[in-house]
Order: C-alpha cells, then sequence, then structure tokens
C-alpha cells in the first residue's frame, strides 16, 4: 500500500522560508506527478504544483506564489521537496504532499498534511 | 483562468439521494475528478475521469458530465457521506479545485 508521509517546521516567521518533505513508502516513484496541495483556515483546496520523476513540473499559476516556489524530487530516495521562500501570513495553511495521475485518474494517495503557519 | 463553480452548500436526509454540480465552460470537454474532505483529515478520491470509481469506494457514489457541468451524486446517503466535496480538473497542465461544496446529512 502507497503511503505518503511529510514533514517540517510547523512554525515559520514572516519572510522566511517554508520547507517541508514527502517520502513516499510502498510504491513506485516513477510515471507520476507528485504534487502539493494546501489548504488555508476556512478556505478550500488550492493546488500549488506537482513534479514527476523526469523532472518535468508545473507551478500555480498565481503569479505571487509562483515566482517563490520551488518543487524538487529525490528519487534516491523517494522524497518530495517543497520550498515556499518570503512567507507571510496568507501562507498558512495545512500543506498535503499527493500523487497524481495522468489522464484524468486524479491525485489518488495523500499525505497525512502539516500546518505551517506563519507568524 | 479557468474556474470551477461549486455550491456552498447542500443538505440531504439520511437514506435519500443528493446530487452536488460543478459548473466551467465546456467542462464536459475535460476529465473531472471528486474529493472528499473531512474535517482533520486528508482528502479521499472518491470519482475519476468523470464518472469512475476508485477501487474500494462504494456504489452509492456516482458521476457524471456534460456540456458545462458534472455532477456527484450520492445515492443512499449515511451519515458518513458529511463532508466537504470538491471538483477538479486539468487546464494548461494546471490542476484546478472548485471552492468545495459542504455536505450536510440533516
Amino acid at each position: 500500500q502507497v503511503q505518503l508521509q511529510q514533514w517540517g517546521a510547523g512554525l515559520v516567521k514572516p519572510l522566511e522560508t517554508l520547507s517541508l518533505t514527502c517520502a513516499v513508502y510502498g510504491g513506485s516513484f516513477t510515471n507520476y506527478y507528485w504534487t502539493w496541495v494546501r489548504q488555508p483556515p476556512g478556505k478550500g483546496l488550492e493546488w500549488i504544483g506537482e513534479m514527476n520523476d523526469s523532472g518535468s513540473g508545473t507551478k500555480s499559476n498565481i503569479p505571487s506564489l509562483n515566482r517563490r516556489l520551488t518543487i524538487s524530487l529525490d528519487t534516491s530516495k523517494n522524497q518530495v521537496f517543497l520550498k515556499l521562500t518570503s512567507v507571510t501570513a496568507a501562507d498558512t495553511a495545512v500543506y498535503y504532499c499527493a500523487r497524481g495521475n495522468a489522464g484524468g485518474k486524479g491525485i489518488d494517495f495523500w499525505g497525512q498534511g502539516t500546518l505551517v503557519t506563519v507568524s | 483562468s479557468y474556474e470551477l463553480t461549486q455550491p456552498p452548500s447542500v443538505s440531504v436526509s439520511p437514506g435519500q439521494t443528493v446530487s452536488i454540480p460543478c459548473s466551467g465552460d465546456k467542462l464536459g470537454e475535460k476529465y473531472v475528478c471528486w474529493y472528499q474532505h473531512k474535517p482533520g483529515q486528508s482528502p479521499i478520491l472518491v470519482m475519476y475521469q468523470d464518472s469512475k470509481r476508485p477501487s474500494g469506494m462504494p456504489e452509492r457514489f456516482s458521476g457524471s458530465n456534460s456540456g458545462n457541468t458534472a455532477t456527484l451524486t450520492i445515492s443512499g446517503t449515511q451519515a458518513l457521506d458529511e463532508a466537504d466535496y470538491y471538483c477538479q480538473v486539468w487546464h494548461i497542465s494546471t490542476v484546478i479545485f472548485g471552492g468545495g461544496t459542504r455536505l450536510t446529512v440533516l
């Protein structure tokens, strides 16, 4: 069974960098889109971006998010990384890593979520 | 940019059927997925490619997509189905979520 386990700092100061790691267990790391989604308090799901093992990735089309965002992979460790620089209170959210599939097959496995508070 | 519109909330009595709509421009030309999200838990994929259920998803969940509207239908709704539901598509290689619909089982 595929499991995604994520971790990272839960409290980040304004203008510093948010860093999260997601480890993938029990399944292939190839041919999937490794995805980050967040949910600000009281709001809906917001897609942040994704990357596949070929290094092809796409980021949110929100400029204020896009230019601060880096998603990377370590295929030797089956890990996915999220870095978001110059954070503000608007970046406070539960962050999820997840596994996406091509061809309309959806995002089928999710990490447990990490609440990151910017304060 | 592409937008998906969902009603903020719907309610249903236990055992009844409820439909949750999701609208977007020419939505029927795209694949739609649906997610169930309960407080404190991670989202769960309940429907993909418009109308396919992931392994283990109860048959009471069904989906359709035509024209500008996709619909998630839950038949014989149970109390445990109470959750937020999000539709999702891909648009120009980006993932778009609808705003979410809170389903209340009264």
